[in-house]
Order: C-alpha cells, then structure tokens, then sequence
C-alpha cells in the first residue's frame, strides 16, 4: 500500500511569488490535513479536508488556501511569499482521524 | 484551545537500556485521543502509539508503552530495550472528538530529540 506522496520534495521561491504543494493521500483515506513545521513556532496545523471541503482551518492568512479533489488528493498554495514563510509543510491522512495520520514526507520550501 | 507541553528539549539513553518521555496536556473535553510521533532526520512522522481517553488501560507497542494519567493530564511514553535506530525527535500530540475545530486537526508538542548512544 502507498503511503502519502507529497511532491515537490524541495522548492525555492522568491518573495512575491506563489506556489502549490501536491499530496496524494493513501488510497481510501478521505481525510486530509496540511501543517507547517519551523524551529522557532513546532507544528502547527493549517487546514483539513474532507471529501472536497473544508471542515477545519488555523489561524493562518487568506494567503494560505488549500483544496481536495474527488479522488481526495489535495493541493494547498501560498500567495505572495514571505520569508517567514520558509518551512516544511507536511501532509497527512486519515481514513479516521481519531486512529491516527499518517504523513507524508514533506515539502521544504524556502523563500529568498 | 488545548496545548501539550513537553518539558524536556533532548534526551539521551544507552542503547539497551530504557527511557520515559513526558507530556501533558490541557483540554477541558472528556473524550480525546493522544498520540507520540517520531521523527527521525528522514523528516517523516511516524505513529509510534495511540491512546484513547476514555479507556483506562495504557497502550503498549511492542517496545514502546504509555503511562496515561487521565486526572494529571499526563501521557509519558516509555520505550524499553533502546535501539539506534530510536535515535529521532518525538512529539506528542493531542486530537479532540468534538468535531467542528477538532475535525483532523493535532495539536502538537514542541518535542523531545532523543539520542540513543551506541
């Protein structure tokens, strides 16, 4: 069974520009969350869906938007990049949440 | 909102040997799920262990085990026979069951780097 595939696994943007991260959840897993890893703030949790719609959100900006197709894989974009942006954004899913996510690899994005 | 707090930023163990990993939490709901992730320098999170609230019983995975205190609001995670490839960052991790804003939504601990030394 595949796990979470997150693509691209490194990103290199500039201040101003947007970018869309990719994640294809394990096959049947409906449930799909984003979350931002930096040193300084841990973990923190962006968003959730569930087939197509979003049922939970951070408190994160407007520039961070995310979205789930009807084969549950999900994109989340980042407009207008800052340097604190800079981060691993991890992906995970769930069949049911309460038994756990599993996450994906990453993406390292790395705004200069 | 609810906030889990471990307290120590690194720990380290003799290979062989056990260690404790602490974490508490606050939520003011009854029904919860916890759980301990590992990540290891790959940067993949791995579910070590899971714990349901309303069950007393403390989970085990083979090597790894809970003492969940429910009343403290204490989940430690304890991993017996210490192996290298232990060696990673753990989180614990908190996931209501209100729905609504608990909806697949974890909220984590800042983490605990362990060393298991050879």
């Amino acid at each position: 069974k595949a796990g979470v595939t997150q693509t691209p696994r490194y990103l290199i943007k500039t201040r101003g520009q947007q970018v869309t991260l990719s994640c294809s959840p394990i096959s049947g897993h409906r449930s799909v969350s984003w979350y931002q890893q930096t040193p300084g703030q841990g973990l923190q949790f962006l968003f959730e869906y569930f087939s197509e719609t979003q049922r939970n959100k951070g408190n994160f900006p407007g520039r961070f938007s995310g979205r789930q197709f009807s084969n549950s894989r999900s994109e989340m974009n980042v407009s207008t990049l800052e340097l604190g942006d800079s981060a691993l954004y991890l992906c995970a899913s769930s069949s049911d949440g309460n038994y756990g996510y599993t996450f994906g690899s990453g993406t390292r994005l790395t705004v200069v | 909102a609810q906030t889990v707090t471990q307290s120590q930023p690194e720990m380290s163990v003799q290979e062989a040997e056990t260690v404790t990993l602490s974490c508490t939490y606050d939520t003011s709901e009854n029904n919860y799920y916890l759980f301990w992730y590992k990540q290891p320098p790959s940067r993949q999170m791995i579910l070590v262990i899971r714990q349901e609230a309303y069950k007393q019983q403390n989970a085990t995975e083979n090597r790894f085990s809970v003492n969940f205190q429910k009343a403290a609001k204490s989940f430690s995670l304890k991993i017996s026979d210490s192996q290298l490839g232990d060696t990673a960052m753990y989180f614990c991790a908190f996931m209501g069951n209100a729905g609504g804003t608990s909806y697949g939504k974890l909220t984590f601990g800042q983490g605990t780097i362990l060393t298991v030394h050879p």
